[in-house]
């Protein structure tokens, strides 16, 4: 069974904390995807990465920063955390380029940052 | 800018009744679109897609139908039961030289009424 797993499913935080938020996928995806989720606004895209090493902005990527080292892992690091970035995190994944797949997704990281 | 947009943020069936969930995009560049289910504290998951050389795709008691005239993509549930209260979201796909780019649309809450 294909899986997304993201580190954590609830984090409070304080602001001006670094938040890091995991996302590791064991299906071998070349594309993975960090999302915020808030009530009215829909999934945003934060960043997205095509390729290990590899990262580009998505639509509201202020006040964020990813990494990907590894193919299976993207990590998503709020530098110093603030109220207006409590939401849900998603982290998704897909595979290849253009290949008309589904992106699967993650259960979810609900941050609360006080 | 381009976005995925819903007529109908709410929707209120019958259980037994069929259900029809309309989104709107206006990329005419998307060439594959998709349907996800979000049930309360889950990630998204996939219902079923479509691509843009297609305009109806059935699957278990769902059928996804495409009008690219119009720009208007809908789900049909048959038989909605109470396992199918959640939000819907509609995606579609814009091709990029490297990596997949996912446009959601707002989503829309259906509840299935005893």
């Amino acid at each position: 069974d294909v899986k997304v797993t993201q580190s954590s499913r609830y984090l409070v935080k304080r602001t001006g904390e670094k938040v890091f938020l995991e996302c590791v996928q064991d299906m071998d995806h070349e594309n993975m995807f960090w999302y915020r989720q808030d009530p009215g606004l829909g999934l945003r895209l934060i960043y997205f990465s095509y390729d290990v090493k590899m990262k580009e902005k998505g639509d509201i990527p202020e006040g964020y920063s990813v990494s990907r080292e590894k193919k299976e892992r993207f990590s998503l690091i709020l530098e110093s955390a603030s109220t207006n970035q409590t939401s849900m995190y998603l982290c998704a994944s897909s595979r290849g380029q253009n290949m008309n797949t589904e992106a699967f997704f993650g259960q979810g990281t609900r941050l609360t940052v006080v | 800018g381009e976005s995925v947009g819903l007529h109908l943020p709410t929707l209120s069936v019958q259980e037994g009744d069929n259900s029809i969930i309309n989104c709107a995009y206006s990329n005419s560049a998307s060439d594959y679109f998709i349907w996800y289910k979000q049930e309360s504290g889950k990630g998204p998951q996939f219902i079923i897609d479509i691509r843009s050389n297609m305009d109806k795709r059935q699957g278990q008691r769902v059928t996804v139908l495409l009008n690219k005239t119009v720009k208007h993509l809908s789900l049909q549930i048959a038989a909605t039961q109470p396992g199918d209260s959640a939000v819907y979201f509609c995606a579609e796909n814009i091709p990029l030289s490297e990596g997949q780019n996912f446009v959601f649309g707002p989503g829309t809450r259906l509840s299935v009424l005893p």
